[in-house]
């Protein structure tokens, strides 16, 4: 089983159309945990982090379920520029450094 | 202020060579580490650097190795190369080891041909 778990997708929406993304993670003694967006060919860009009590920026809000290791990113009203592919990234420390773990990445096209 | 910044942005090798890539971080950031992305997955973790220490290792082979200098830079030494090695290799840096505030370069686009 991999340690973090995404639907690889693609997810095509048509625009201000609302869209859920989940992520499972394996391991209970992860610390920390975000999304980051990537759009084609580029680098990755941390959109938001993850919390317990759940996080809101604009359109786009984050829920942790540290019980069911589940994480999940809910966007609101669609625009056709959130067309990226979304990661899921588990932060555990491990040897006095930090682990970065990705998921595969759930991809989303937003169509007219 | 610069990003962080990675060279070369393409590279071309043939197996069995070796390839070094290089990082600069933001300045100020102390911690860099790096990834690898093969098509259609997410970033793969091969090292974490702090303070020129080595303070975590993924699970990649002992063909590839990095080290940190002085003044934070990074590289990333690659031997023997294979074919399964042709992939995007990212850079990030963070403020220090603790931080989890990661920027990404825009990455090494490596071919093994």
């Amino acid at each position: 089983r991999k340690e973090v778990e995404q639907d690889p997708g693609p997810f095509n929406v048509p625009e201000g159309a609302t869209v859920a993304f989940n992520c499972t993670y394996s391991n209970s003694a992860s610390q920390s945990f975000f999304w980051y967006r990537q759009d084609c060919r580029k680098e990755p860009k941390l959109l938001m982090s993850v919390y317990s009590s759940g996080n809101e920026d604009g359109r786009f809000t984050a829920q942790l379920n540290r019980a069911s290791q589940y994480i999940s990113l809910l966007i609101r009203d669609s625009k056709l520029s959130d067309s990226a592919t979304y990661l899921c990234v588990v932060i555990k420390r491990s040897g006095g450094g930090n682990k970065l773990t990705f998921g595969t990445g759930t991809q989303l096209k937003v169509e007219l | 202020d610069a990003g962080v910044t990675q060279s070369p942005t393409h590279l071309i090798k043939t197996r069995g060579q070796q390839v070094t890539l290089r990082c600069s971080p933001i300045s100020g950031h102390k911690s860099v580490s790096w990834y690898q992305q093969v098509l259609g997955q997410g970033p793969q973790f091969i090292f974490q650097y702090y303070e020129k220490e080595e303070r975590g290792r993924g699970n990649f082979p002992d063909r590839f190795s990095a080290r940190q200098f002085p003044n934070y830079s990074s590289e990333l030494n690659v031997n023997a190369l294979l074919l399964g090695d042709s992939a995007l290799y990212l850079c990030a840096s963070s403020l220090y080891e603790g931080n989890y505030g990661y920027t990404f370069g825009s990455g090494t686009r490596l071919t093994v041909v």
